[in-house]
């Protein structure tokens, strides 16, 4: 069964300074993908970034990264020089590889960034 | 670039009410997706449509039904509202192959009375 996990309910930072948050996987596919979202206390939700499972180059985009470590079924989001507009609830999401599938998502990550 | 609109932003209902919310969407996607968010916590699937005339249910699909209309949308039907029931549903799409990360609409807020 598919399952994804994010143990950490809220993490507090400081404006620009790093902030890595947490999800692990369970599949039995070998091939799938991996996403994540930040909704923002509008409501609004954004994707960010996805990771390939077949790609061992960890992805970049702008000033968020993954730390893919397929051995532990895990996936990381790390944001660089955080900014107050960071602020927001952030979600790991998993897709198996075969098509017409639908996203299942971990229950979220709330993150505050103080100035 | 495209959007995915829904209507309407606040549903307000009684109980055993039947509800309908609708989606459309102009990425001209082949997939759109119903998810239900309750107070803080993840998104939950309903139903899908991988293309027209196609409806897949997901792990919450019993009290909802789905219909897709045409390619660009999508309606939800609660099919007796439950009483002090209040989430939020959201709608997205994607295309059907490859990766296809999924855009989603702003939500429904839904409030049964």
């Amino acid at each position: 069964a598919q399952k994804v996990t994010q143990t950490q309910t809220s993490i507090s930072v400081m404006e620009k300074t790093t902030v890595t948050m947490d999800c692990v996987y369970e599949t039995q596919d070998s091939s799938y993908f991996l996403f994540w979202y930040k909704q923002t206390a509008s409501g609004e939700i954004v994707f960010l970034i996805r990771q390939d499972s077949y790609k061992k180059e960890n992805a970049t985009v702008g000033h968020y990264s993954l730390n893919f470590q397929k051995p532990k079924s895990s996936i990381g989001l790390i944001i660089t020089a955080t900014q107050i507009e960071d602020s927001a609830v952030y979600f790991c999401a998993m897709r198996e590889g075969q098509g017409g599938r639908a996203l299942i998502f971990g229950t979220g990550t709330t993150v505050s960034v103080s100035p | 670039g495209g959007i995915i609109t829904q209507t309407p932003k606040f549903l307000i209902g009684q109980e055993g009410q039947k509800l309908t919310l609708k989606c459309q969407q102009n990425f001209n996607h082949d997939t759109m997706y119903w998810y239900r968010q309750d107070s803080g916590k993840g998104l939950r699937l309903i139903y899908y449509s991988i293309t027209e005339n196609d409806l897949q249910k997901g792990d919450l699909s019993e009290g909802y039904d789905a219909s897709r209309e045409k390619k660009s949308s999508f309606s939800l039907t609660v099919t007796s509202a439950q009483k002090n029931e209040m989430a939020v549903f959201l709608c997205a799409s994607s295309i059907r192959t490859g990766p296809y990360e999924q855009y989603f609409g702003p939500g429904t807020r839904l409030t049964v009375l």
